[in-house]
């Protein structure tokens, strides 16, 4: 079956402009979570949903950050006022319950370029 | 707060020599581990967890609660081991769900 999906796959943005990225999950899977992934780095945990409700969103780095799962399928995340440190891979992963011993799906990313 | 570190950003090795990975971490709950790979222009998917006490590819990898490490050990390397490699530590988020806590990776390449 299909595995997550995002959207766009890259994207360029000037500083100051507002970013939306998309993920689609797999469907039927309740937990949702993005990362922040840096050059060099590895991900870093940004925000999870546990169907539409944001249960955890202590990784954002400034409230410059929002995500959204209103239908508790679809995900997106949308970054305003873009700075050039916001550049980076943002990854999405789901999972299919909320243990800590199901399988994060991670997909593709998006990555974004801030100039 | 919670941490882990991969001391080796770059590790070679030649083909059929064995391989370490090592994977040490700080947390002061009872740790969760994991292992997860990113072959080149693929996604990030897991290779193994600590629970699972399972081999998978040829690749086992032992929690050391008394050195707080868990490296990724393969006694003989294969050339499409090479990949980035990222050790993770699952600890408690909201609502029963567990955030993954990473690495910065360490780059395997098996060379002929």
């Amino acid at each position: 079956g299909a595995g997550v999906s995002q959207s766009p796959r890259y994207k360029v943005a000037k500083r100051g402009q507002d970013v939306a990225l998309r993920c689609d999950p797999i469907s039927g899977h309740v937990s949702l979570f993005w990362y922040q992934q840096a050059l060099g780095q590895g991900p870093e945990f940004l925000t999870y949903f546990q169907n539409e409700a944001q249960l955890d969103k202590s990784g954002l780095p400034s409230d410059r950050f929002f995500a959204e799962r209103p239908e508790g399928s679809v995900s997106t995340l949308k970054i305003q006022r873009t700075q050039q440190e916001d550049s980076a891979v943002y990854l999405c992963a789901s999972s299919q319950m909320a243990n800590f011993d199901n399988e994060q799906f991670f997909g593709p990313g998006t990555r974004l370029t801030v100039l | 707060a919670q941490r882990v570190t991969q001391p080796e950003k770059l590790l070679s090795v030649f083909k059929g020599a064995p391989v370490e990975l090592k994977c040490n971490y700080s947390y002061s709950g009872s740790p969760e581990l994991f292992w997860y790979v990113q072959y080149s222009r693929q996604r990030l998917q897991l290779l193994l967890r600590h629970i699972s006490r399972e081999s998978i590819k040829g690749f086992t990898a032992d929690l050391n609660k008394g050195e707080t490490s868990f490296h990724l050990k393969k006694p003989f390397a294969q050339e499409e081991d090479s990949a980035m490699y990222y050790c993770a530590l699952s600890v408690p988020s909201s609502g029963s769900a567990r955030q993954l806590t990473f690495g910065s990776g360490t780059q395997l390449t098996v060379l002929p």
